[in-house]
């Protein structure tokens, strides 16, 4: 089946300790994002990267960090340094239609629990 | 001003009818134009996306846009009780870095009985 996988759906971490969450795609396609969606907030942008081994902030960067060695895998660490950890987390990935069309898929996200 | 603006709602539709969803964008630059649906726990679902102004219809999905007044909208006809979930508008823009899409908070829909 083709499609983005998020692994684990729940994470809890203690306080000050770093976190990794693996975010898998066998569509072939060649961009991927992190968002993170509080109640009430919808989605924020946390990374992004259109490329394998290159990859950009988005709006809310501070405390994350990515790596992008392979097209299928962009996984997100989010460190200690990150205020507010606790969120739900979304993978997604994209790729151009013809002409000037874009359509970007999520996972079925990760739901992190700091205390 | 926020970049994507939709009412939280709820809004509340009896079943049958057709439930109208808004959304307004600030950049001008923007190019695309997407609605997802939200159940709650569970990840945005696409399921439309339009990039010219005009109509787009799918089954019981009309998307209409208006690039002049920067206005998005999405009509559900025969609203179904398996159509409440919140409804996230979503606005692309090609960057140098990529293509990037900002999300509205989304409008929680209830189809009422």
């Amino acid at each position: 089946d083709g499609g983005i996988t998020q692994s684990p759906k729940y994470l809890f971490r203690k306080e000050g300790q770093n976190v990794t969450l693996s975010c898998e795609q066998n569509l072939n396609h060649d961009a991927m994002y992190w968002y993170r969606q509080d109640p009430g907030q919808g989605l924020r942008l946390i990374y992004y990267s259109q490329i394998v081994n290159d990859f950009q902030k988005g709006d809310i960067a501070e405390g994350y960090s990515v790596s992008r060695e392979k097209k299928e895998s962009f996984p997100l660490t989010v460190t200690s340094a990150q205020k507010n950890p606790t969120a739900f987390y979304l993978c997604a990935s994209s790729t151009p239609l013809s002409g000037s069309g874009y359509e970007q898929y999520f996972g079925p996200g990760t739901r992190l629990t700091v205390t | 001003q926020k970049e994507v603006e939709q009412n939280s709602g709820p809004l509340s539709v009896p079943e049958g009818a057709i439930a109208s969803l808004n959304c307004t964008y600030s950049d001008r630059g923007s190019q695309s134009f997407f609605w997802y649906r939200q159940y709650s726990g569970k990840s945005p679902e696409l399921i439309m996306s339009i990039y010219s102004n005009g109509d787009k219809e799918d089954g019981r999905f009309t998307a209409q846009l208006n690039k002049a007044s920067q206005y998005v909208s999405l009509l559900i006809r025969d609203s179904q009780p398996s159509d409440s979930a919140t409804y996230l508008c979503a606005v692309n823009k090609l960057t140098g870095g990529g293509n990037k899409l900002t999300f509205g908070t989304g409008t929680q829909l209830k189809v009422e009985l």
